[in-house]
């Protein structure tokens, strides 16, 4: 079946252009999870939904970054008024649930999208 | 927080060789996971293999197997009969079991030579 799907691949912006992000989960998965991955970094955990409910949001980095999931499906990590530090891969992750310790889901990722602030 | 460290920017390994990649993680919990994951240029993170901090017998995927050590908090992934399909980053991720995120180290790059 489909995997997880992202676009844009590539996204070029200019500082101080909002940009959005969208994922496309696996269909049936309930968690949703967005990373961002610096140049030569392992990815960084930024948020995360349990259907349209935005269960944790300690990862975004500043009140700039806004991701919603209105209807439980798609995704969209929004950017308003980029800077240079945010160039970077945006992933996404979906997995079928997410229960806590005793059950493991796997989480599937996306191809990403390369954000490149100028 | 947890935190979790790769040492190794950078391996190389001849074709059909073994190679050892290492990580190390912090944590004070009892229950969680640990993850190896591979990401090829395309960017695309694939699960190679996972270990529940619960089980004592180390995890194995065909030719790829974990070294555990609980106590020493140590996860090291050997990979067997290298392949040039293998050569990629790795990174070794950390979840707990009371969390949805995974927190990852910041990866060893593996090369697979002739």
């Amino acid at each position: 079946g489909a995997g997880v799907s992202q676009s844009p691949r590539y996204k070029v912006a200019k500082r101080g252009q909002d940009v959005a992000l969208r994922c496309d989960p696996i269909s049936g998965h309930v968690s949703l999870f967005w990373y961002q991955q610096a140049l030569g970094q392992g990815p960084e955990f930024l948020t995360y939904f349990q259907n349209e409910a935005q269960l944790d949001k300690s990862g975004l980095p500043s009140d700039r970054f806004f991701a919603e999931r209105p209807e439980g499906s798609v995704s969209t990590l929004k950017i308003q008024r980029t800077q240079q530090e945010d160039s970077a891969v945006y992933l996404c992750a979906s997995s079928l649930r997410e229960i806590g310790a005793l059950v493991y889901y796997e989480q599937y990722f996306g191809p990403g999208t390369r954000l490149t602030v100028t | 927080a947890q935190t979790v460290t790769q040492s190794q920017p950078e391996m190389s390994v001849q074709e059909a060789e073994t190679v050892t990649l290492s990580c190390t993680y912090d944590t004070s919990e009892s229950d969680y996971y640990l993850f190896w994951y591979k990401q090829p240029p395309s960017r695309q993170m694939i699960l190679v293999i996972r270990q529940e901090a619960y089980k004592q017998q180390n995890a194995t995927e065909n030719r790829f197997s974990v070294n555990f050590q609980k106590a020493a908090k140590s996860f090291s992934l050997k990979i067997s009969d290298s392949q040039l399909g293998d050569a990629a980053m790795y990174f070794c991720a950390y979840k707990s079991g009371t969390a949805s995120k995974l927190t990852f180290g910041t990866g060893t790059r593996l090369q697979v030579t002739l």
